[in-house]
């Protein structure tokens, strides 16, 4: 195990549900991170967080909503999602972070989201 | 914006030969270049780190080399396994963090 836990593993939804996705690390990180990662294309950086304050958003549409309420829980809050939203929702964290992390990021083992 | 290339071929090679996976990238002189390997369903697990300033990097059948001039890293697994089956990405800094989309290596016994 990675020492990173996400939760729920899989998940199904309507367009017009709101749900919510949650990453746990037991690593005394100080900084994690929101990845999508589609079919046939490279993990694309979404949110970081570093010492609980966001310090990157790569143009991630708004119903995507991220929460750090610690160092040691990062939520993903979905509302209104497209099906073009489905994929593998990855949580990641590192002992440092920032923008460009400079340590070995840990990874969750995913949540797989599947938008109806 | 960064741009990332890993062959998206997947690589076949037979039990106790050396795999060799490419990375190369435009746009950017990033500080430093990581590699990850990928299970099926599973998130990535770091491998080896190597920075703008090393030629080569090693750990135990892994090596890594990063050639800033090329614009180019080479992983090398060496007497490999069919346990080593999985996709490998590479990831580096530029404006923001960036990866590519793996390649994946089937090792046939």
């Amino acid at each position: 195990e990675t020492g990173v836990t996400q939760t729920p593993r899989h998940l199904v939804m309507g367009m017009t549900n709101k749900k919510s996705l949650k990453c746990e690390q037991h690593l005394g990180h100080n900084a994690m991170y929101w990845y999508k990662q589609s079919a046939k294309k490279p993990l694309e950086l979404m949110f970081v967080y570093n010492f609980k304050e966001q310090t990157e958003n790569n143009s991630v549409p708004s119903r995507f909503s991220p929460e750090c309420p610690n160092s040691s829980h990062l939520f993903l809050h979905l509302h209104t999602l497209q099906p073009e939203d489905s994929a593998l929702y990855l949580c990641a964290s590192s002992l440092n972070g920032g923008t460009a992390p400079t340590n070995e990021q840990f990874f969750g083992p995913g949540t797989r989201l599947t938008v109806l | 914006s960064q741009k990332i290339e890993q062959n998206s071929e997947a690589l076949n090679i037979q039990e106790g030969k050396t795999a060799t996976l490419t990375c190369n990238y435009t746009n950017y002189s990033p500080a430093y270049l990581q590699w990850y390997r990928q299970d099926p369903g599973r998130g990535p697990v770091f491998l080896l780190l190597i920075r703008e300033n090393e030629k080569e990097k090693r750990k135990e059948r892994l090596k890594v080399t990063f050639d800033t001039t090329l614009k180019q890293s080479l992983f090398h697994i060496t007497a490999s396994q069919p346990a080593d089956s999985a996709t490998y990405l590479c990831a580096l800094d530029g404006d923001k963090f960036y990866f590519g989309s793996g390649t994946k290596l089937n090792v046939k016994p």
